[in-house]
């Protein structure tokens, strides 16, 4: 399957501290990659679909102003969560797509503590 | 209701046992589905997508019903290794965008 890397692979931050999440395409381009979120024991949750060279377009419920995504090139989008709170803590994972289905980077655990 | 739902499990099964269990979604314009694998920490896996009636690879055999509108995924001759979450994922429109289901955990014991 197609290699997509996500990084940091864990981070550990203070409330109220920014974030910074890349998530690089390997061996493909990529137009269209997707943030997730997922809580323990719950599903993954979209956040947002990044898209290269525009705004990124968010789920309902998600601020976009909190989570800020650029697509500035074919092979990486970065999600910075903003001002991080406890709450905020989760495993972060981005998917993209190299055709029709979708390949997961191996997630970032965000705690904020 | 939920966009997908899955049976949380577990389902414990001796190696070597057949194990199934299913996904239901409910937009009726749902046009792919998926089955990930994830582990515990990790990022989920594609195991098999099904764009038809169904699909099969090895030992695992997905089964679309449109009409009952679910999905089935078949695990015979079940091994250690295929212990693990198996989450569901639909998209119903355009846009690749996947509604996962919160998971059935399987545990397959020696």
């Amino acid at each position: 399957g197609a290699v997509v890397s996500q990084h940091p692979s864990w981070v550990i931050c203070k409330s109220g501290t920014s974030v910074k999440i890349e998530c690089r395409s390997l061996d493909f381009q990529a137009t269209t990659m997707f943030w997730y979120r997922q809580f323990p024991k719950q599903s993954l949750m979209l956040m947002a679909t990044s898209n290269e060279g525009s705004k990124a377009t968010y789920e309902q419920g998600v601020e976009k102003d909190k989570f800020l995504i650029n697509h500035a090139s074919l092979t990486l989008s970065t999600l910075t969560v903003t001002s991080a709170h406890p709450e905020d803590s989760s495993f972060y994972i981005c998917s993209a797509l190299p055709g029709n289905e979708q390949f997961f980077g191996p997630g970032t655990r965000l705690t904020v503590l | 209701r939920k966009e997908v739902e899955q049976d949380p499990g577990p389902f414990n099964v001796p190696e070597g046992a057949t194990v199934a269990f299913n996904c239901t979604y409910s937009n009726s314009a749902s046009q792919s589905f998926f089955w990930y694998r994830q582990d515990c920490r990790k990022e989920p896996k594609l195991l098999m997508s099904v764009y038809s009636s169904g699909n099969e690879d090895g030992r695992f055999t997905a089964q679309l019903n449109r009409a009952s509108q679910y999905i089935s995924l078949l695990i015979r001759d079940s091994k250690l290794s295929d212990s693990a979450t198996y989450l569901c994922a639909v998209n119903t429109g355009n846009d690749y965008k996947l509604s996962f289901g919160a998971g059935t955990t399987v545990t397959v014991r020696a």
